[in-house]
């Protein structure tokens, strides 16, 4: 059973600093996809960028990178010159894709408080 | 593009009433979803229709809980009797129905069973 990790209930950075949310995650299938949501305090889930188990290169999206380390099984983001907008709840995500169309599976995400 | 809509936004009702949420999902997405956020928590899958049909449901209560997906377009999800730990975040999504794709996602129905 595929399973998402994220350890840190809480960060705070400082404004314009970078960022590191970690994430880990387990499963058997060789192929999946693992994404990042942000959810601000109005619920709604964000789409931020994605990383496929098979893709060469670590994803970038603006100021979203991720840190894919695929034999740590890790997949960090990373918000460079963070905002007070960032402030919000984030969420790693994985699905499998071996077996077609399968769900997110979601971890217990981290929220994080950019300090002006 | 109009995205994922959900009502209501938000829902209080008392223990053993029904409650009904909506979700319009994005046009031409083929599979919708439905996850129960508790507090401080992630999201959890209750159930994933492609089209019409619901093709896992294993989260789903089925005692007290229901979905359906009348013509592979809008769907409904009922709670019957309601209980007090039913209070949660009810998220809709959709996606085009291809694996690796993102989810597309609904602002939610936050409920409160008193």
């Amino acid at each position: 059973a595929q399973k998402i990790t994220q350890t840190q209930p809480g960060m705070f950075v400082q404004e314009k600093e970078a960022v590191t949310l970690d994430c880990t995650y387990d499963t058997s299938d060789p192929s999946y996809g693992l994404f990042w949501y942000k959810q601000p305090s109005s619920g709604e889930m964000i789409f931020l960028i994605y990383q496929g188990s098979y893709d060469q290169q670590n994803a970038t999206e603006g100021r979203y990178s991720l840190n894919f380390q695929k034999a740590r099984k890790s997949a960090n983001l990373v918000i460079s010159a963070s905002q007070l907008g960032d402030s919000a709840m984030y969420f790693c995500a994985m699905r499998e894709l071996s077996s077609g169309n399968t769900p997110l599976v979601f971890g217990k995400g981290t929220r994080l408080s950019v300090i002006a | 593009e109009a995205g994922v809509v959900q009502s209501p936004r938000y829902k209080i009702i008392e223990k053993k009433q029904p409650v009904a949420f909506w979700c319009n999902p994005i046009s031409g997405h083929n599979t919708l979803y439905w996850y129960r956020q508790n507090l401080g928590q992630g999201p959890e899958l209750l159930i994933r229709y492609e089209n019409e049909e619901a093709v896992d449901d294993s989260q789903l209560p089925k005692d007290r809980f229901s979905a359906e997906r009348l013509k592979g377009v809008d769907s409904t999800l009922k709670i019957q009797p309601a209980e007090l730990g039913d209070s949660a975040v009810y998220l809709c999504a959709s996606s085009p129905g291809q694996p690796g794709e993102k989810l597309f996602f609904g602002s939610g129905t936050q409920l409160s069973v008193l």
